[in-house]
């Protein structure tokens, strides 16, 4: 069966300071990878998708990047924190056909001091 | 514009009740429908899914029904327990034409608060 893992579950940063959070996805093979933000009491905000090594689609204007060095494996990052960075961030995996439901992480609490 | 919206923010039901959360999409062009189900720190979980062609799915205790004419799904949960309770979102599927992936649209969830 599939897992994904995320880490760390929480994280806390001075604003300025860079960041890398990383998730694996294990079980599967070609994978669509997805990071998200949710803010408190709200929905989920797509921020990055991968349909492949190397490709990266963004979503949003914003202080993050996201790499996909390996297969299963998708990097969230920064150079410079923001306040604004805080959040609950998830990432997820779909199989590549049309219409097949996302997996999410557990995702990781980032708390901006 | 694209969006999914949700009726009730907070739903309080009687353990045993059922329960019916609901879901309005404004996007005709989706065709792919999912429910999740978010407990407190934990990320969603996937519940039951439809696509557009079909009107009602059911699963284990729950039931997903669609109704593209006025653009609204609702998750049917039979018996409510304890441990149901949790953040329910609605998610709308949008078509990538001409890319490889699709797009979840989310709503803002409903909590859905079970009494004992």
């Amino acid at each position: 069966s599939q897992t994904i893992h995320q880490w760390p579950a929480t994280l806390v940063q001075p604003v300025g300071s860079p960041l890398s959070l990383e998730c694996t996805v294990e079980g599967t093979s070609n994978p669509n990878l997805y990071w998200y933000r949710q803010a408190a009491g709200r929905g989920l905000q797509l921020l990055f998708y991968s349909v492949g090594i190397g490709q990266i689609s963004s979503e949003v204007p914003q202080n993050l990047s996201a790499s996909r060095p390996q297969d299963r494996q998708f990097i969230l990052s920064s150079k410079k924190l923001l306040l604004s960075d805080s959040g609950f961030y998830l990432c997820a995996w779909s199989h590549r056909a049309d219409n097949q439901p996302q997996h999410f992480g557990d995702g990781t609490r980032l708390s901006i001091l | 514009g694209e969006s999914v919206g949700l009726h009730l923010p907070t739903l309080s039901v009687q353990e045993g009740d059922n329960s019916i959360i609901n879901c309005a999409y404004s996007n005709s062009a989706s065709d792919y429908f999912i429910w999740y189900k978010q407990e407190s720190g934990k990320g969603p979980q996937f519940i039951i899914d439809i696509r557009s062609n079909m009107d009602k799915r059911q699963g284990q205790r729950v039931t997903v029904l669609l109704n593209k004419t006025v653009k609204h799904l609702s998750l049917q949960i039979a018996a409510t327990q304890p441990g149901d309770s949790a953040v329910y979102f609605c998610a709308e599927n949008i078509p990538h034409y001409g890319g490889a992936t699709n797009k979840l649209i989310f709503g803002t969830g409903t909590l859905l608060a079970v009494q004992p």
